[in-house]
């Protein structure tokens, strides 16, 4: 089974630096999907970046970049010109490319992203 | 469009009770899941569909029952509710095709059980 692991429980960046989260994954698959989603206190789930396993450029979305190291199942996030209003809690998850189990989202346990004035 | 939308917001249940959590999805997804989130983790998907009258079971699905009449709708039932169940519920949806769909989710239900 594939698991999602991300190791900073809690993260703080002054407003207008740049943050980096991290996720590493374990998979024996080669074909994959990467996400990061952001909850704020409202508690919805809103995709940020995603990343397929077969490119090897990185996404980027905006301020929003991925560092996805495969040989090192490693996919981080990277925040440039952190904003008061990307202050949440941001989740990394794994889907399978293939077969019966590429229906769910594995994720990790979250990572709680405080951005100060 | 709404989009993933959830009804109640929040609810309060005594031990024993039953209740019925309601997701609608406007978008025509063929998928439709349900995960709970515990406080400090991520979310584990309860049940899944595929498309109406198909559903199954994900990694944490005791306790409770979903059902599947059409494409819009995904209610989850939790038959008698224990304080183990507290948490936050999340329904979401995606296009069929690759698995690199996005997933939208709805807003969420907050369930206490007492």
């Amino acid at each position: 089974a594939q698991t999602v692991t991300q190791s900073q429980p809690e993260m703080s960046v002054q407003e207008a630096e740049t943050v980096t989260l991290s996720c590493t994954y374990d998979t024996s698959e080669s074909d994959y999907y990467l996400f990061w989603y952001k909850q704020p206190p409202s508690r919805q789930m809103i995709l940020v970046i995603r990343q397929e396993a077969y490119k090897q450029q990185n996404a980027t979305e905006n301020r929003f970049s991925v560092n996805f190291q495969k040989a090192a199942k490693s996919f981080s996030l990277k925040i440039s010109d952190s904003q008061l209003g990307d202050a949440a809690m941001y989740f990394c998850a794994y889907r399978s490319g293939s077969g019966g189990s590429n229906y769910k989202l594995t994720f990790g346990k979250g990572t709680l992203l405080t951005v100060n004035p | 469009n709404a989009g993933v939308t959830q009804t109640p917001k929040f609810r309060i249940l005594k031990i024993g009770q039953s209740m019925t959590l309601q997701c609608t999805q406007d978008m025509n997804h063929n998928y439709m899941y349900w995960y709970r989130q515990d406080p400090g983790m991520g979310l584990k998907l309860i049940y899944y569909s595929v498309g109406a009258g198909i559903t199954d079971k994900g990694e944490v699905p005791n306790g409770y029952n979903v059902s599947r009449s059409t494409t819009e709708d995904f209610p989850l039932r939790l038959e008698l509710a224990a304080p183990s169940q507290t948490s936050v519920y999340f329904c979401a949806s995606r296009e069929a095709g690759g698995p690199g769909e996005t997933q939208y989710f709805g807003p969420g239900t907050r369930l206490l059980v007492l």
